[in-house]
């Protein structure tokens, strides 16, 4: 069975710093993996994702992700902490059904909270 | 930049009342779908919607929920009577097609059911 887990419930950085949040992934076949934030009551913004080719990817707001196969991992980076990217991130893989359409499966998520 | 509506924002409803969750996909997107987050827990599936008909569903998405797309523009979930643990955020997104395109959603309804 597809899943991912986000080990950390929490993850505090001072603003300036460099932030990461945790994803690894469990699938059988090739990966498609997701990160979305969610801002107190918005829904879940699309930030990035990773199908093929490199393994840095780029997203919005200066965020990246970096798939590592062999650690099964797709962990979330930003050089530089803002105040503004406290949020709460989840990490998700597409689920393909044989019907051939999909679903993501969610990660628990992670509270990022950038201190100024 | 478009963008998934839903409403209400949030909704409170007595155990047995039917509600129904509203939603606006991004006019272009032909895939359709439903979420569902308890407090503190995981965002999950609750069901898919293409062409007009229901592709997936989860084990959740029992014979209580329904969807519908009654016109071009509005895609809406109904729970014919609630149960108090129905209470969650129910998320709308939708897709302009399958595998590499990423869901858009919605900024979710709370439903409380009392």
């Amino acid at each position: 069975a597809q899943s991912v887990a986000q080990p950390e419930d929490q993850v505090n950085v001072a603003e300036g710093n460099p932030l990461t949040v945790k994803c690894t992934y469990s699938v059988s076949g090739n990966p498609y993996l997701f990160w979305y934030v969610q801002y107190p009551n918005r829904g879940l913004q699309f930030l990035l994702k990773y199908i093929t080719g490199d393994n840095l990817v780029k997203g919005s707001y200066g965020f990246e992700a970096e798939f590592n196969k062999s650690q099964t991992s797709f962990h979330l980076k930003k050089p530089s902490a803002l105040v503004s990217d406290s949020a709460l991130y989840f990490c998700a893989v597409r689920h393909l059904f044989n019907s051939g359409t999909y679903k993501y499966i969610f990660g628990t998520g992670t509270r990022l909270k950038v201190l100024a | 930049e478009p963008e998934v509506t839903q409403t209400p924002s949030h909704q409170v409803t007595q155990m047995g009342q039917e509600v129904i969750l509203r939603c606006v996909p991004i006019s272009n997107h032909l895939y359709f779908y439903w979420y569902r987050q308890i407090l503190g827990q995981k965002v999950e599936f609750l069901v898919s919607f293409y062409n007009n008909e229901i592709s997936e569903k989860s084990e959740i998405f029992d014979d209580q929920f329904s969807v519908e797309r009654p016109d071009g523009s509005n895609f809406t979930l109904k729970i014919r009577s609630t149960k108090l643990e129905d209470s969650a955020m129910y998320f709308c997104a939708s897709s302009v097609g399958q595998g590499r395109t990423e869901a858009f959603f919605g900024q979710g309804t709370r439903l409380t059911v009392v």
